[in-house]
């Protein structure tokens, strides 16, 4: 299958400070993506659509000024936690989807970023 | 909304048995693709199986298989001659034709030798 890359895997960072988190399609173009937050032994939270080009859409109670994300080429989108406090600790997973909607296309998994907050 | 329902936090097998894990949604279209993905420690997604509304037959992957019941809405997986590399959590996930992915609460398998 195809590949979905994040960097960095794991940051710590200090409580006020933003972080970026990179999700890379290697092998095709994504003209969708998604990041999903998993906290400790739960499941994985849509917290936002992002087409190439265009705004991202949040999910209800996904505050898009904290969580900024852009999605400025086929291949790259970019998850900034801004003014990041304890509570943003978690785990993010990014997804990368190609092609349109009218037909099925497979959703990749990046490996995920483990995010701490001091 | 969609909601996906996994009603088992934790099941166990022992090696080289069967076991079912369940899975139920609920939506309004008729037209959506239903997932099972495994989630090792490494905590990367895996896709395990896959079933698309409008087919009848039940999705098969080796030792995988799934019992789609498109009017009761349930997705059960079924995984035989179980494997200590089964041992993960399961979570399945739901899939409008144009829409994004959501997932139920997951399924923590544990395989015993």
């Amino acid at each position: 299958g195809a590949v979905v890359s994040q960097h960095p895997s794991w940051v710590i960072c200090k409580s006020g400070t933003s972080v970026k988190i990179e999700c890379r399609s290697l092998d095709f173009q994504a003209t969708t993506m998604f990041w999903y937050r998993q906290f400790p032994k739960q499941s994985l939270m849509l917290m936002a659509t992002s087409n190439e080009g265009s705004k991202a859409t949040y999910e209800q109670g996904v505050e898009k000024d904290k969580f900024l994300i852009n999605h400025a080429s086929l291949t790259l989108s970019t998850l900034t936690v801004t003014s990041a406090h304890p509570e943003d600790s978690s785990f993010y997973i990014c997804s990368a989807r190609a092609g349109g909607a009218r037909s099925y296309n497979e959703q990749f998994f990046g490996p995920g970023t483990r995010l701490t907050v001091l | 909304a969609q909601t996906v329902t996994q009603s088992q936090p934790e099941m166990s097998v022992q090696e080289a048995e069967t076991v079912t894990l369940s899975c139920t949604y609920d939506t309004s279209e008729s037209d959506y693709y239903l997932f099972w993905y495994k989630q090792p420690p490494s905590r990367q997604m895996i896709l395990v199986i896959r079933q698309e509304a409008y087919k009848q037959q039940n999705a098969t992957e080796n030792r995988f298989s799934v019992n789609f019941q498109k009017a009761a809405k349930s997705f059960s997986l079924k995984i035989s001659d179980s494997q200590l590399g089964d041992a993960a959590m399961y979570f399945c996930a739901y899939r409008s034709r144009p829409g994004d992915m959501r997932f139920g609460a997951g399924t923590r398998l544990t395989v015993k030798p």
